[in-house]
């Protein structure tokens, strides 16, 4: 069964690090391209970042120089170390598998784990 | 950066009626876009992607339409478990970006 299951999120003062794990069963995190997306109480879903098959990384702005995303093939496990908090950092993060199964057609996030919850209070 | 608008905001509906959700870029970006239903508490779930291809297990009553600027889905007849809230997805360019979501409620 393909299953993405975020952890590691919980409140933390402004400033601070957070690492967040997505642990991936069902298909091989290096053979796919994943992101993070996050969703801030109340509001719409925002992208935050992905890692390509390739080791390529891409950030949305406002994460840029403090938050990497990285992956540890021997867990199959992607990561998101958050560094320098700040409160509109609050929000429910999401990992998700993107969609290139019609490569080079992006077709999408169809996989998505269930959430983890980081506090900057 | 690539903009989403997403109208309306939010729409007020019965069961049985047909509902229509727009979503215009500020750019082109031909059939690169993706629908997803969210309901409280849970994560998005795709419903279409390459602007009108159904994901599978999807109800056909949902549909997607549009390319370049303008897109479309549509809800043929809305069934109690559609009410949620809808986002459409850019897949042109980064940043990927989302609509501000339409909030379907029950009328």
């Amino acid at each position: 069964e393909v299953q993405l299951v975020e952890s590691g999120g919980g409140l933390v003062q402004p400033g601070g690090s957070l690492r967040l794990s997505c642990a991936v069963s069902g298909f091989i995190v290096s053979d796919n391209y994943m992101s993070w997306v996050r969703q801030a109480p109340g509001k719409g879903l925002e992208w935050v970042s992905v890692l390509y098959s390739a080791g390529t990384t891409y950030y949305t702005d406002s994460v840029k120089g403090r938050f990497t995303i990285s992956r540890d093939n021997s867990k199959n496990t992607v990561y998101l170390q958050m560094s320098s908090l700040r409160g509109e950092d609050t929000a429910v993060y999401y990992c998700v598998r993107d969609d290139y199964s019609n490569s080079p057609y992006y077709s999408g996030m169809d996989v998505w784990g269930q959430g983890t919850t980081v506090t900057v209070s | 950066d690539i903009q989403l608008t997403q109208s309306p905001s939010f729409l007020s509906a019965s069961v049985g009626d047909r509902v229509t959700i727009t979503c215009r870029a500020s750019h082109n970006i031909y059939n690169s876009l993706a629908w997803y239903q969210q309901k409280p508490g849970k994560a998005p779930k795709r419903l279409i992607y390459g602007a009108s291809t159904l994901q599978s297990g999807v109800p056909s009553r949902f549909s997607g339409s549009g390319s370049g600027t303008a897109f479309t889905l549509t809800i043929s007849s809305l069934q109690p478990e559609d009410f949620a809230t809808y986002y459409c997805q850019q897949l042109n360019s980064y940043p990927l970006t989302f609509g501000g979501g339409t909030k379907v409620e029950i009328k």
